[in-house]
């Protein structure tokens, strides 16, 4: 299953409401899940099950869609939150992800 | 808290065997049901999913990369390991380990990884 996100990277300052879109090749349900990446770090989850909330997660952060259409959502961006961000579909193996969304300061 | 670390050579040669473990700390890798995973990120692209092992052995591989991976468990030292064959310049990557957890059952997400291992293949 193919995942393609878009945009590939964005720019944006502080306080903007961001949302970066994820597309997947074929129905995958609600089985969508999101991650944060910093610079020399490893991924840590955001969202999974497409809108769930991992514990710890500030709840500025939200994930909609079903399907083959899913959103991540930064209600209001803070300075920590410049990082790239990827999505990743559950439904079949092999597990996929999409190619990354980096977002920058503007 | 559950640590996950990863070890191995930082250097290996083209047509050798790439080889990792992923220690487990802060819970023990034979409780709960999870997986218990492998993926890798070549510098500067995106993350690619090798495969994953359950306690019990089993195990399910990407097919990009079937052929050439072998993934085993010792529960008794709490670590798991990866074996990538006859690797080239394209298998040069940060290896990351994690595990995998299902909240509702089918859902399988990431929720715990190793802080990566760069391995660069050269001669």
């Amino acid at each position: 299953i193919q995942m393609t996100q878009s945009p590939s990277s964005l720019s944006a300052s502080v306080g903007d409401r961001v949302t970066i879109t994820c597309r997947a090749s074929q129905h995958i349900s609600m089985y969508l899940n999101w991650y944060q990446q910093k610079v020399g770090k490893a991924p840590k989850v955001l969202i999974y099950g497409a809108s769930s909330l991992q514990s710890g997660v500030p709840s500025r952060f939200s994930g909609s869609g079903s399907g083959t259409d899913f959103t991540l959502t930064i209600s209001s961006l803070q300075p920590e939150d410049f990082a790239t961000y990827y999505c990743q579909q559950s439904y079949s193996t092999p597990w996929t992800f999409g190619q990354g969304t980096k977002v920058e300061i503007k | 808290q559950v640590q996950l670390h990863e070890s191995g050579p930082g250097l290996v040669k083209p047509s050798q065997t790439l080889s990792l473990t992923c220690t487990v700390s802060g819970g023990s890798i034979n409780s709960g049901n999870y997986q218990w995973d492998w993926i890798r990120q070549p510098a500067g692209k995106g993350l690619e999913w090798i495969g994953r092992i359950h306690k019990g052995g089993s195990t399910t591989y990407n097919p990009s990369l079937k052929s050439r991976v072998t993934m085993s468990i010792d529960t008794s030292k709490n670590h798991f390991s990866l074996d990538l064959r006859t690797v080239t310049a394209a298998d040069t990557a940060v290896y990351y380990c994690a595990r995998e957890v299902a909240p509702t059952g089918l859902d399988w997400v990431f929720d715990y990884w190793g802080q990566g291992s760069l391995v660069t293949v050269t001669s």
